[in-house]
């Protein structure tokens, strides 16, 4: 079985501009998260979805970020405008609810210029 | 809301010589404990899970650890390090209901020759 999948692995994009990341969850999973890996920082979860509802988004650093998840296999997060404090490695894991255990995609690392 | 200290960002040790990785959580006993390893570049990986069936949790690649209530650590070791272990290691509790996950500050794992 596939695990989850990520896109892109690497963006390098000037300030500014828009970016979108992209997340498979595994397939039945129905819990999606998003976290942020800085050295400074460590991880920080952004947001959670359970059964593509938003349950919280109390981690999103600003209006600038933004998640969506249209359906069961797939998920956004879009930052517009980016700024070079963005930078980061973006991760997205998924669950089945209450089994507890996260399983990770590789994650994307995002360089704002 | 749960917290966890993995004390040593920092850990260095020789090939073969035991390893230990220390984890505190807070002080509500938390349904799910976890420790996740993470390679260069790639997502996080379990290593192993404690559910409260035992307090001694069996991983991958000869890891253990065991949680102790008194002291509130799930401190994880190996009796002899590889090589092929130096990775960064997070420790993760669950809160309350079991659908939230907090990561520790990390501890980075070098193996000295």
């Amino acid at each position: 079985d596939a695990g989850v999948i990520q896109s892109p692995r690497h963006e390098v994009t000037e300030m500014g501009q828009e970016v979108t990341l992209r997340c498979k969850p595994i397939s039945g999973h129905n819990s999606l998260f998003w976290y942020r890996q800085t050295m400074m920082r460590g991880l920080e979860l952004l947001i959670y979805f359970n059964n593509n509802v938003p349950i919280d988004d109390s981690g999103m650093p600003e209006d600038r970020f933004s998640a969506k998840m249209p359906n069961a296999s797939f998920s956004t997060l879009k930052i517009q405008p980016s700024e070079p404090r963005d930078s980061a490695v973006y991760f997205c894991a998924s669950r089945l609810s209450g089994a507890g255990e996260l399983f990770f995609g590789e994650g994307s690392r995002l360089t704002v210029l | 809301a749960q917290s966890v200290t993995q004390l040593g960002s920092h850990v260095s040790v020789s090939e073969g010589a035991l390893v230990l990785l220390r984890c505190n959580y807070s002080s509500s006993v938390p349904p799910y404990l976890f420790w996740y390893v993470q390679y260069p570049n790639q997502g996080l990986q379990l290593l192993l899970k404690y559910t409260s069936a035992a307090t001694l949790v069996k991983g991958i690649n000869g890891f253990e650890a065991e949680f102790k209530k008194s002291e509130t650590s799930f401190h994880l070791t190996k009796p002899s390090a590889h090589m092929s272990d130096a990775a960064e290691y997070f420790c993760a509790v669950t809160n309350n209901a079991g659908n939230m996950l907090t990561f520790g500050g990390g501890t980075r794992l070098m193996v000295k020759p």
